[in-house]
């Protein structure tokens, strides 16, 4: 079974400082996705990145940088100069095997930015 | 990119009536779209998978007489919450995968159920 694991509820950080938002995962497979999505008030789920199993080197996509470091599980998130409008909540995905493709989510963090 | 359309945004019924959800993948073809819950301060709860032309799968725990699922064609498909009862209020979101994993799944907006 696929598990996703973020550790922490909240985070705190200055603005147009850097933040790392925690992500293990657990599963059998030798293939497989993670994805960062994060979720403002109004709801709505916002792609941010992601990270293939067999992608040798680190995904980014603008201020958003993937700490992908197989051996330990872990995809941990890394935003550069944070703006006000990071507070949100932030979700670690791993798309599950077994045929169903379906997305496995973390609890989430909550991130917010302070001026 | 991939587009996924929901609505409606909100609906406040009253307890025991039905209410139907639709999403629509605009611009590419959806053969399986994924519907999550998600209750307040939580994370997303997959509750099944709909499946083009076939029956959908539902996660276990999940009541599939009561959250019935229809995927019709390739770019519609539907979640009818049937005899609606207050603890079923919750924010309902659908999502699909874009023909290219890398992209990300794409979301709908999502569908805020209110019943009283």
């Amino acid at each position: 079974a696929q598990k996703i694991t973020q550790t922490q509820p909240g985070m705190f950080v200055q603005e147009k400082e850097a933040v790392t938002l925690d992500c293990t995962y657990d599963t059998s497979d030798q293939s497989y996705g993670l994805f960062w999505y994060k979720q403002p008030s109004s709801g709505e789920m916002i792609f941010l990145i992601y990270q293939g199993s067999y992608d040798e080197q680190n995904a980014t996509e603008g201020r958003y940088s993937l700490n992908f470091q197989k051996a330990r599980k872990s995809a941990n998130l890394v935003i550069s100069a944070s703006q006000l409008g990071d507070s949100a909540m932030y979700f670690c995905a791993m798309r599950d095997q077994g045929g169903s493709e379906k997305l496995v989510f973390g609890k989430g963090t909550k991130l917010t930015v302070n001026p | 990119g991939a587009v996924v359309s929901q609505h409606p945004s909100r609906v406040i019924c009253k307890s025991g009536t039905s209410v139907k959800i639709e999403c629509r993948s605009l611009d590419f073809q959806a053969t399986t779209m994924f519907w999550y819950r998600q209750f307040p301060k939580q994370s997303l709860m997959l509750m099944a998978t709909s499946n083009e032309g076939s029956k959908a799968t539902y996660e276990q725990g999940v009541e599939k007489d009561k959250f019935l699922i229809n995927h019709a064609s390739l770019t519609l498909s539907t979640l009818t919450v049937t005899s609606a009862h207050p603890e079923d209020s919750s924010f309902y979101i659908c999502s699909a995968r874009p023909p290219a994993e890398a992209e990300g799944y794409t979301f709908g907006s999502g569908t805020r159920l209110t019943v009283v």
